[in-house]
């Protein structure tokens, strides 16, 4: 089954703390990895993807696929960087993709001055 | 640019009635998918249109739930018989294309309550 698993829901930690958000997955194939993020009542939107390699607001995330895990990082919190995240995955391009995600449950990280 | 919109933002409405939830893509872009967010848990995948044709209708919960797209453009997602468990926000997002390397741009979601 194809499956995305975050196992907290919330992660608390004071400012210039790091910060590891856990994402593990299940799916038969190679998959294609994000992160979404949803600030206060702000759309989600894309934080990062695997394949592209980037850091993003000094976020990274390594696909592990020995582990299945796609965790995201980020060495010193920020106050703004509270907010829900998702990991999410979709099926690799071709093959008749059609680039649905199937989401996690998401994690509230809650930065604390 | 314009994002994607959707209206209405909020959406009430008693046990057995119909609704419609309406989405207007980015200009341009081909593919459109509808996603249900209960409270507490991720995005649901529930349709993908390529064009005006439903590619995948593979998460419809059942049929009760149904979609058109009817000039490539506007979506727009249609409940009948409304249940208290339809209750949730509706969202939409469109890319260019269909999966990698297009990001899906997301609209602010329908928040509907069934009643």
């Amino acid at each position: 089954a194809q499956r995305v698993t975050q196992p907290e829901k919330l992660l608390s930690v004071f400012k210039g703390a790091p910060v590891e958000l856990k994402c593990n997955y299940s799916y038969s194939g190679s998959p294609e990895l994000f992160w979404y993020v949803q600030y206060s009542r702000q759309r989600l939107q894309l934080l990062l993807r695997h394949i592209s390699r980037e850091s993003i607001k000094g976020f990274t995330a390594d696909l592990n696929k020995g582990e299945t895990s796609f965790h995201l990082k980020k060495p010193f919190a920020q106050e703004e960087d509270s907010a829900m995240y998702y990991c999410a995955l979709s099926g690799q391009l071709g093959g008749g993709n059609t680039g649905k995600l199937i989401f996690g449950q998401g994690t509230t990280l809650q930065v604390k001055p | 640019g314009a994002g994607v919109s959707q209206t209405p933002s909020n959406k009430v409405t008693e046990k057995g009635k119909y609704v419609e939830l309406r989405c207007d893509p980015i200009s341009g872009h081909t593919a459109l998918y509808w996603y249900r967010q209960s409270l507490g848990q991720g995005p649901e995948f529930l349709i993908y249109f390529q064009g005006t044709g439903a590619a995948d209708d593979s998460g419809l919960p059942n049929d009760r739930f149904f979609a058109v797209r009817p000039e490539g453009s506007v979506s727009t997602l249609k409940i009948q018989r409304t249940e208290r468990g339809d209750s949730a926000v509706y969202l939409c997002a469109s890319s260019l294309a269909p999966g990698q390397p297009y990001e899906q741009y997301f609209g602010p979601g329908t928040r509907l309550t069934v009643t």
